[in-house]
């Protein structure tokens, strides 16, 4: 299985909804990882899961929860999200030290 | 700060031309260098790395360069064909920040269009 799938393609939901993202991989990749892209811009990291433990939090609002239950899932918990929270979230894995990352197919989210 | 620049949002050449791609970095010492794909909708896909010891990297149609003097990569689609049309990142990793994990920043992407 050389693939990162991602749960769901799309998603809308009001300023008050609680939802949540689901990303999976069954690489054996140690590392995981949550992006943001708006539309005609690159990527931004959000997070970086490393062995299971966060690593990396780019100053994300607390709006944004990420959870790694174990080392093939990764979770991002929506709450209260804003209007301009809109975008594609992308989630990636990386096998301990490579630097190459693989992408899922991401999350369209639409915050109404 | 750190600064990622591909030359043009947009770039649109023949089929069968070379496409040529540009990514300009300031105020960055990058361990390494990739290229991604990303068609509308999807995710990034991985095409080449090219480390800071390296010049010049091949896979099939495309070869990246990497001048760290000049601060530039270059990416070339040699016999291009309008199933190459995509947008193009380049994207630059310095050394682990924590265990495995390796922080990628992205430049803005090219949009090559490659006309029949």
């Amino acid at each position: 299985d050389t693939e990162v799938t991602q749960t769901p393609k799309h998603l809308v939901m009001g300023m008050t909804n609680k939802k949540s993202l689901k990303c999976e991989q069954h690489m054996g990749h140690r590392a995981m990882y949550w992006y943001k892209q708006k539309a005609k811009k690159p990527p931004e990291l959000m997070f970086v899961y490393s062995y299971e433990k966060l690593s990396i939090n780019e100053s994300v609002p607390s709006r944004f929860s990420p959870e790694c239950p174990n080392s093939s899932l990764l979770n991002l918990h929506l709450h209260a999200l804003q209007p301009e929270d809109s975008a594609l979230y992308l989630c990636a894995s990386s096998l301990g030290g490579q630097e190459t990352q693989y992408f899922g197919p991401g999350t369209r989210l639409l915050v109404l | 700060s750190q600064k990622i620049e591909q030359n043009s949002e947009a770039l649109n050449i023949q089929e069968g031309k070379t496409a040529t791609l540009t990514c300009n970095y300031t105020n960055y010492s990058p361990a390494y260098l990739q290229w991604y794909r990303q068609d509308p909708g999807r995710g990034p896909v991985f095409l080449l790395l090219i480390r800071e010891n390296e010049k010049e990297k091949r896979k099939e149609r495309l070869k990246v360069t990497f001048d760290t003097t000049l601060k530039q990569s270059l990416f070339h689609i040699t016999a291009s064909q309008p199933a190459d049309s995509a947008t193009y990142l380049c994207a630059l990793g310095g050394a682990p920040s924590s265990g495995s994990a390796r922080q990628l920043t992205f430049g803005s992407g090219t949009q090559l269009t490659v006309l029949p």
